[in-house]
Protein backbone atom coordinates (compact mmCIF):
# COMPACT_ATOMS: atom_id res chain seq x y z
CA UNK A 1 0.00 0.00 0.00
CA UNK A 2 1.52 3.36 -1.21
CA UNK A 3 2.11 5.47 2.12
CA UNK A 4 3.04 9.32 2.20
CA UNK A 5 4.22 11.07 5.09
CA UNK A 6 4.65 15.09 5.05
CA UNK A 7 6.74 16.65 7.72
CA UNK A 8 8.37 19.80 8.93
CA UNK A 9 5.61 22.35 8.86
CA UNK A 10 4.98 24.56 11.34
CA UNK A 11 5.18 28.53 12.75
CA UNK A 12 7.70 30.49 10.79
CA UNK A 13 7.87 34.39 11.17
CA UNK A 14 7.88 35.97 7.40
CA UNK A 15 10.98 35.88 5.76
CA UNK A 16 12.35 32.99 7.26
CA UNK A 17 13.05 29.28 5.74
CA UNK A 18 11.05 25.92 5.94
CA UNK A 19 12.00 22.32 5.05
CA UNK A 20 9.37 20.10 3.94
CA UNK A 21 9.69 16.20 3.71
CA UNK A 22 7.31 13.34 2.25
CA UNK A 23 8.57 9.93 3.38
CA UNK A 24 7.38 7.65 0.85
CA UNK A 25 6.50 3.79 1.11
CA UNK A 26 5.13 0.75 -0.76
CA UNK A 27 6.01 1.51 -3.73
CA UNK A 28 8.87 2.38 -6.11
CA UNK A 29 9.96 5.66 -5.64
CA UNK A 30 12.33 6.10 -8.51
CA UNK A 31 9.75 5.38 -11.13
CA UNK A 32 7.47 7.70 -10.34
CA UNK A 33 6.92 12.06 -10.36
CA UNK A 34 6.41 13.56 -7.11
CA UNK A 35 4.10 16.87 -6.07
CA UNK A 36 3.55 19.47 -3.50
CA UNK A 37 0.20 20.68 -3.85
CA UNK A 38 -0.93 23.33 -1.24
CA UNK A 39 -4.53 24.64 0.45
CA UNK A 40 -5.23 27.47 2.92
CA UNK A 41 -8.09 26.05 4.68
CA UNK A 42 -11.54 25.97 3.57
CA UNK A 43 -9.97 26.84 0.39
CA UNK A 44 -9.23 25.05 -2.98
CA UNK A 45 -5.96 23.21 -4.18
CA UNK A 46 -3.03 25.27 -5.31
CA UNK A 47 -0.82 23.05 -7.39
CA UNK A 48 3.09 24.72 -5.88
CA UNK A 49 6.13 21.75 -7.34
CA UNK A 50 6.25 18.75 -9.60
CA UNK A 51 9.59 16.85 -9.83
CA UNK A 52 10.41 13.97 -12.50
CA UNK A 53 11.34 10.57 -11.01
CA UNK A 54 15.29 11.49 -12.36
CA UNK A 55 14.81 15.34 -10.83
CA UNK A 56 15.88 16.76 -14.36
CA UNK A 57 12.44 17.98 -14.72
CA UNK A 58 11.02 20.84 -12.05
CA UNK A 59 8.46 23.03 -12.40
CA UNK A 60 7.19 25.76 -9.97
CA UNK A 61 4.08 27.95 -9.49
CA UNK A 62 4.52 31.50 -10.55
CA UNK A 63 3.79 32.47 -6.54
CA UNK A 64 6.46 29.83 -5.62
CA UNK A 65 9.30 30.54 -8.12
CA UNK A 66 12.40 31.72 -7.08
CA UNK A 67 11.44 31.06 -3.90
CA UNK A 68 11.30 27.02 -3.41
CA UNK A 69 13.36 24.57 -4.33
CA UNK A 70 11.87 20.81 -5.13
CA UNK A 71 14.21 18.24 -4.56
CA UNK A 72 13.92 14.16 -4.17
CA UNK A 73 16.05 11.66 -2.41
CA UNK A 74 15.52 8.70 -4.64
CA UNK A 75 17.85 6.28 -2.56
CA UNK A 76 15.65 7.45 0.51
CA UNK A 77 12.89 7.56 -0.97
CA UNK A 78 11.77 11.04 -0.05
CA UNK A 79 10.98 14.46 -1.09
CA UNK A 80 11.22 17.65 -0.33
CA UNK A 81 10.28 21.44 -0.65
CA UNK A 82 12.93 23.97 0.59
CA UNK A 83 11.06 27.18 1.11
CA UNK A 84 12.59 30.42 1.28
CA UNK A 85 11.50 33.89 1.95
CA UNK A 86 8.42 32.89 3.08
CA UNK A 87 5.27 35.22 3.44
CA UNK A 88 2.11 35.41 5.39
CA UNK A 89 0.57 34.23 1.90
CA UNK A 90 2.13 30.81 2.21
CA UNK A 91 0.20 29.67 5.03
CA UNK A 92 -1.74 26.53 4.25
CA UNK A 93 -1.33 22.78 4.36
CA UNK A 94 0.85 21.33 2.34
CA UNK A 95 0.28 18.25 0.73
CA UNK A 96 2.58 15.48 -1.66
CA UNK A 97 1.13 13.79 -4.07
CA UNK A 98 2.69 11.03 -6.02
CA UNK A 99 2.00 10.46 -9.76
CA UNK A 100 1.20 7.97 -11.90
CA UNK A 101 4.19 8.37 -14.05
CA UNK A 102 7.33 9.49 -14.17
CA UNK A 103 7.79 12.69 -15.85
CA UNK A 104 6.04 15.38 -14.23
CA UNK A 105 4.46 17.34 -16.58
CA UNK A 106 1.25 15.75 -18.64
CA UNK A 107 0.95 13.49 -17.00
CA UNK A 108 -1.74 11.22 -18.39
CA UNK A 109 -2.41 9.32 -15.02
CA UNK A 110 -3.35 11.71 -12.33
CA UNK A 111 -2.02 12.04 -8.48
CA UNK A 112 -3.40 8.47 -7.17
CA UNK A 113 -1.87 9.16 -3.75
CA UNK A 114 -1.91 12.19 -1.11
CA UNK A 115 -0.16 12.58 1.88
CA UNK A 116 -2.31 13.64 5.14
CA UNK A 117 -0.98 17.30 4.42
CA UNK A 118 2.11 19.35 6.94
CA UNK A 119 0.57 22.01 8.35
CA UNK A 120 2.88 25.59 7.50
CA UNK A 121 1.50 28.95 9.48
CA UNK A 122 3.64 32.24 8.50
CA UNK A 123 3.43 34.96 10.81
CA UNK A 124 4.66 36.78 13.54
CA UNK B 1 -2.85 31.64 -17.76
CA UNK B 2 -5.11 28.50 -18.62
CA UNK B 3 -7.92 28.89 -16.05
CA UNK B 4 -10.22 25.95 -15.06
CA UNK B 5 -13.70 27.29 -14.30
CA UNK B 6 -16.20 25.45 -11.80
CA UNK B 7 -19.50 26.09 -10.15
CA UNK B 8 -19.22 26.60 -6.77
CA UNK B 9 -21.86 24.59 -5.77
CA UNK B 10 -24.35 21.72 -6.80
CA UNK B 11 -27.21 19.86 -5.34
CA UNK B 12 -28.75 16.86 -6.01
CA UNK B 13 -31.21 14.28 -4.35
CA UNK B 14 -30.06 10.77 -3.08
CA UNK B 15 -30.54 8.50 -5.97
CA UNK B 16 -30.41 10.81 -8.67
CA UNK B 17 -27.42 11.80 -10.93
CA UNK B 18 -25.27 14.69 -10.37
CA UNK B 19 -23.28 16.50 -12.93
CA UNK B 20 -20.29 18.82 -12.37
CA UNK B 21 -18.64 20.76 -15.33
CA UNK B 22 -14.98 21.89 -15.71
CA UNK B 23 -14.78 24.61 -17.75
CA UNK B 24 -11.79 25.97 -19.93
CA UNK B 25 -10.60 27.18 -23.69
CA UNK B 26 -10.48 23.94 -25.46
CA UNK B 27 -10.08 21.45 -22.58
CA UNK B 28 -11.46 19.07 -25.20
CA UNK B 29 -7.77 18.71 -26.30
CA UNK B 30 -5.86 18.09 -22.62
CA UNK B 31 -6.54 15.04 -20.49
CA UNK B 32 -8.43 16.06 -17.56
CA UNK B 33 -8.32 14.33 -14.25
CA UNK B 34 -10.94 14.73 -11.46
CA UNK B 35 -10.51 14.32 -7.48
CA UNK B 36 -12.77 14.23 -4.58
CA UNK B 37 -12.24 15.63 -1.50
CA UNK B 38 -14.05 14.99 1.89
CA UNK B 39 -14.08 17.59 4.78
CA UNK B 40 -11.21 17.15 6.63
CA UNK B 41 -9.27 14.26 4.12
CA UNK B 42 -6.60 15.00 1.69
CA UNK B 43 -7.80 14.57 -2.02
CA UNK B 44 -8.08 11.49 -4.21
CA UNK B 45 -8.21 10.66 -7.63
CA UNK B 46 -11.63 9.74 -8.80
CA UNK B 47 -11.64 9.66 -12.79
CA UNK B 48 -8.13 10.10 -15.11
CA UNK B 49 -7.42 10.99 -18.67
CA UNK B 50 -10.85 12.10 -18.96
CA UNK B 51 -12.83 9.20 -18.27
CA UNK B 52 -11.21 6.58 -16.74
CA UNK B 53 -11.53 5.23 -12.99
CA UNK B 54 -8.66 3.92 -10.93
CA UNK B 55 -9.53 1.13 -8.86
CA UNK B 56 -11.63 1.44 -6.09
CA UNK B 57 -14.00 4.19 -7.33
CA UNK B 58 -17.88 2.83 -7.94
CA UNK B 59 -18.87 2.62 -11.28
CA UNK B 60 -21.19 5.44 -10.59
CA UNK B 61 -18.58 7.56 -10.77
CA UNK B 62 -17.88 8.63 -15.03
CA UNK B 63 -16.37 11.58 -16.90
CA UNK B 64 -16.49 12.80 -19.92
CA UNK B 65 -14.49 15.49 -21.85
CA UNK B 66 -15.21 17.83 -25.12
CA UNK B 67 -14.96 21.18 -26.93
CA UNK B 68 -14.53 23.95 -23.38
CA UNK B 69 -16.33 21.93 -21.21
CA UNK B 70 -15.32 18.58 -18.90
CA UNK B 71 -17.80 17.12 -16.71
CA UNK B 72 -17.83 14.76 -13.93
CA UNK B 73 -20.97 12.67 -13.90
CA UNK B 74 -21.92 10.90 -10.52
CA UNK B 75 -24.97 8.51 -11.04
CA UNK B 76 -27.15 7.20 -8.26
CA UNK B 77 -25.83 9.63 -5.47
CA UNK B 78 -25.15 8.72 -1.86
CA UNK B 79 -24.73 10.76 1.16
CA UNK B 80 -20.97 9.33 1.15
CA UNK B 81 -20.21 10.89 -1.82
CA UNK B 82 -20.91 14.71 -0.41
CA UNK B 83 -17.46 16.55 -0.83
CA UNK B 84 -15.24 18.68 -2.68
CA UNK B 85 -14.46 17.65 -6.50
CA UNK B 86 -11.59 19.57 -8.57
CA UNK B 87 -10.66 18.95 -12.05
CA UNK B 88 -6.80 19.51 -13.33
CA UNK B 89 -4.92 19.78 -16.07
CA UNK B 90 -1.59 20.18 -17.66
CA UNK B 91 -1.02 24.08 -19.33
CA UNK B 92 1.35 23.05 -22.04
CA UNK B 93 1.50 27.04 -22.51
CA UNK B 94 2.57 27.81 -19.22
CA UNK B 95 4.28 24.60 -18.32
CA UNK B 96 2.04 24.83 -15.03
CA UNK B 97 -0.22 22.27 -13.18
CA UNK B 98 -3.95 23.59 -13.02
CA UNK B 99 -6.74 23.47 -10.64
CA UNK B 100 -10.23 24.40 -10.98
CA UNK B 101 -11.90 26.16 -8.03
CA UNK B 102 -13.63 23.19 -6.45
CA UNK B 103 -17.43 22.17 -6.25
CA UNK B 104 -19.28 21.48 -3.16
CA UNK B 105 -21.39 18.84 -3.76
CA UNK B 106 -24.70 18.61 -1.37
CA UNK B 107 -26.61 15.96 -1.26
CA UNK B 108 -30.46 16.87 -0.23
Amino acid sequence: EVHLVESGGGLVQPGRSLRLSCAASGFTFEDFAMHWVRQVPGKGLEWVSSISWNSAGRGYAASVEGRFIISRDNAKNSLFLQMNSLRPEDTALYYCAKDGGGGYDSSGYGWGSWGQGSLVTVST
Amino acid sequence: SYELTQPPSVSVAPGKTARIPCGGHNIGNKPVHWYQQRPGQAPVLAIYYDKDRPSGIPERFSGSNSGNTATLTISRVEAGDEADYYCQVWDGSSDHWVFGGGTKLTVL
